[in-house]
């Protein structure tokens, strides 16, 4: 089992349309998690930490549940420069264990 | 200019040649990464540096090996390149010390060995 699993996808959704997705870890001393994007053959870029409380920046809202060990990202209003892959990220022993899901693909059709 | 560069963006090369992937930073920061990324397999860690004297491995550090020749640059060799070394090979670097905090990566290396 990997440590960080994501759907791999792709979800082909409308724009407008609101999409969620979900990572789980294996790991329960992980301490901080991420959500990357990365757009086709380019590097991964940080969209958001995941906090306990949860956060939202603009369109898009990070949950972590640490009791069931997953955390999720909601887009809404998704528009067709969401399309990309979105990387889950999981650390733990002071950075020193940096683990990274495969990516959900998500691809907004207009 | 970019924050994190590398060096070549592109290679092709083939069996049992030597390579070397150069990466430099100009945000100041201590730590330094290199990752693989393959379809269907995600971002693997394959060797970090803490600070020029302090180089760890990651999770999958044979057949590489790397040198730290100053803050800002992390070179990775491949002694005798593989098949499946072919990848997309991302340098990144931490703005800080701590668990929380997040990478910056350079564009990325597309290493072809034929």
């Amino acid at each position: 089992r990997k440590e960080v699993e994501q759907d791999p996808g792709p979800f082909n959704v409308p724009e407008g349309a609101t999409v969620a997705f979900n990572c789980t870890y294996s790991n329960s001393a992980s301490q901080s998690f991420f959500w990357y994007r990365q757009d086709c053959r380019k590097e991964p870029k940080l969209l958001m930490s995941v906090y306990s409380s949860g956060n939202e920046d603009g369109r898009f809202t990070a949950q972590l549940n640490r009791a069931s060990q997953y955390i999720s990202l909601l887009i809404r209003d998704s528009k067709l420069s969401d399309s990309a892959t979105y990387l889950c990220v999981a650390t733990s022993g002071g950075y020193q264990k940096v683990t990274f899901g495969t990516g959900t693909k998500l691809q907004v059709i207009p | 200019d970019a924050d994190v560069t590398q060096t070549p963006r592109n290679r092709i090369t083939k069996t049992g040649k030597r390579i070397m992937l150069e990466c430099s930073q100009t945000k100041g920061h201590d730590r330094m990464y290199w990752y693989r990324q393959d379809p269907g397999l995600g971002l693997r860690l394959i060797y970090y540096s803490f600070d020029v004297k302090d180089i760890n491995k990651g999770e999958i550090s044979d057949g590489y090996s790397v040198s730290r020749q100053a803050q800002a640059k992390f070179s990775l060799s491949l002694e005798s390149a593989i098949p499946n070394q072919t990848a997309l090979y991302f340098c990144a670097t931490p703005t800080g010390q701590g668990v929380g905090d997040t990478q910056y990566f350079g564009p990325g290396t597309r290493l072809t060995v034929l």
